[in-house]
């Protein structure tokens, strides 16, 4: 069974600093996708990495994959309260179910 | 409709009964999935339609549930004698197979509580 540990999985943190979500993983994905999740909504699709080494920004986030295609990160520059929730990373094209694998995900929280 | 749509939104039931959970997928879409979230838990993969194709069936945790789609389209998952360790945020999410991204889009999730 495929795993991905995502770290750390509870942040609370003031408005305007900076933080990064770790994901990782023993297994090789051939891609990896980051999705946002606020309460009472199904997660949405941020971002996804396909290339090991790539790195992608969306305005003051930034996620890089791993280049073994292992791992991936997720830096928020200035973090603003409207960043709140629960962030999901989720590896596909590990074999097995077409089902995404999916982190037990890092709830974040922006104080203003 | 725009997006995925799941019905009923909550559910509170007895444990020991049946219940159903709707799914309407993006119109066109042809890959479905359902999803269990469980707090502290993240998303645990439970079923995959795709097409006229057999479900893949590997994430279901017991022969309690089983999951239907109907023309391609609605999907129903059914949990039979309902257990308390059921209690969770059921997602369905839908795709769109072919187009260059793994893009699913899911719906808002059904709340099942089993007191």
């Amino acid at each position: 069974t495929q795993l991905l540990e995502q770290s750390p999985q509870f942040l609370s943190i003031q408005e305007g600093e900076n933080l990064t979500v770790y994901c990782n993983s023993s297994s090789v994905f051939s891609s990896l996708q980051w999705y946002r999740q606020e309460p009472g909504e199904g997660p949405v699709l941020l971002v996804t990495v396909v290339t090991g080494g790539e790195v992608k920004k969306l305005k003051r986030l930034t996620f890089q994959f791993g280049d073994a295609r292992k791992d991936s990160s997720l830096h928020i520059t200035a973090a603003q309260p409207g960043d709140t929730g629960l962030y999901l990373c989720a590896g596909a094209g590990g074999g097995g179910a077409d089902g995404l694998t999916f982190g037990k995900g890092t709830h974040l929280i922006i104080q203003p | 409709g725009a997006g995925v749509s799941q019905s009923p939104s909550n559910k509170v039931t007895e444990k020991g009964k049946d219940v159903e959970l709707r799914c309407d997928p993006i119109s066109g879409h042809t890959a479905l999935y359902w999803y269990r979230q469980s707090l502290g838990q993240g998303l645990e993969f439970l079923i995959y339609f795709q097409g006229n194709s057999a479900p893949d069936k590997s994430g279901l945790p017991s022969d309690r549930f089983s999951a239907e789609r109907t023309g391609g389209s609605v999907s129903t998952l059914t949990i039979q004698r309902t257990q308390q360790e059921d209690s969770a945020v059921y997602l369905c999410a839908s795709r769109f197979p072919g187009l260059a991204s793994d893009t699913q889009y899911f719906g808002p999730g059904t709340r099942l509580t089993v007191l």
